[in-house]
């Protein structure tokens, strides 16, 4: 079954520190990847996604995300944190069909120290 | 354009009560997703529709819960009778397959949060 990993339940990190949450999909082919962002009280809000192509993609509010085929990762990361930046991001899977469901990561919360 | 808007936002009830949500997608989206999400845990596919057909109920608890999809537009999840294991936010997304449109990206609604006492 297609599952999504997320190893780190809960990140610090100071102000201006580069970040990097990491994501490790079960699947026996590339299925779609996204991530997503929620914070206290709202829904999910899409950060970016890879369908394919370019292994590097980038997102809102200057994230990025890098696809690793050989290593079934898709690692988050953002070179400079900002306080506003706090908040649970999940990694999520779609199989390779038109309009399938998401398989989500159980999350990782990202606290921003100053 | 309008996100989705789901209803209530909040709601307590006793155990073995009913509750019903509501979700109204973004206009023209064809498919329609509930999500539960428990705390501390990422969200779950309850149910999924294509205009007004079911897709995918798998992972529905169709003892105590059921949903509709009338016209293909709105939807309504219900639970009947609620267990203090459904505690959790429900989430609507929702979807487009038409040309020109993103693959496979959903919005989602901000959610109702259910405590079930």
């Amino acid at each position: 079954a297609q599952s999504v990993t997320q190893p780190d339940i809960h990140i610090t990190v100071s102000e201006g520190a580069s970040l990097e949450l990491r994501c490790n999909y079960s699947y026996g082919a590339t299925p779609y990847l996204f991530w997503y962002v929620q914070s206290p009280g709202q829904g999910l809000q899409l950060l970016l996604k890879y369908f394919s192509g370019d292994t590097l993609v980038q997102g809102i509010k200057g994230f990025e995300a890098e696809f690793k085929r050989s290593q079934s990762s898709f690692n988050l990361r953002k070179p400079s944190v900002h306080w506003s930046d706090a908040a649970e991001y999940f990694c999520a899977v779609a199989l390779n069909q038109a309009g399938t469901a998401l398989i989500f990561g159980k999350g990782t919360t990202l606290s921003v120290s100053s | 354009e309008a996100g989705v808007a789901q209803s209530p936002r909040y709601k307590i009830i006793e155990k073995r009560q009913s509750v019903a949500f509501w979700c109204n997608p973004i206009s023209g989206h064809a498919t329609l997703y509930w999500y539960q999400q428990i705390l501390g845990q990422g969200p779950k596919l309850l149910i999924q529709f294509q205009n007004n057909g079911v897709v995918d109920d798998s992972q529905l608890p169709k003892d105590r819960f059921s949903a509709e999809r009338l016209k293909g537009v709105d939807s309504t999840l219900k639970i009947q009778p609620a267990k203090l294991e459904d505690s959790a936010v429900y989430l609507c997304a929702s979807s487009s397959l038409l040309a020109g449109g993103p693959p496979y990206e959903q919005y989602f609604g901000p959610g109702t949060r259910l405590t079930v006492t």
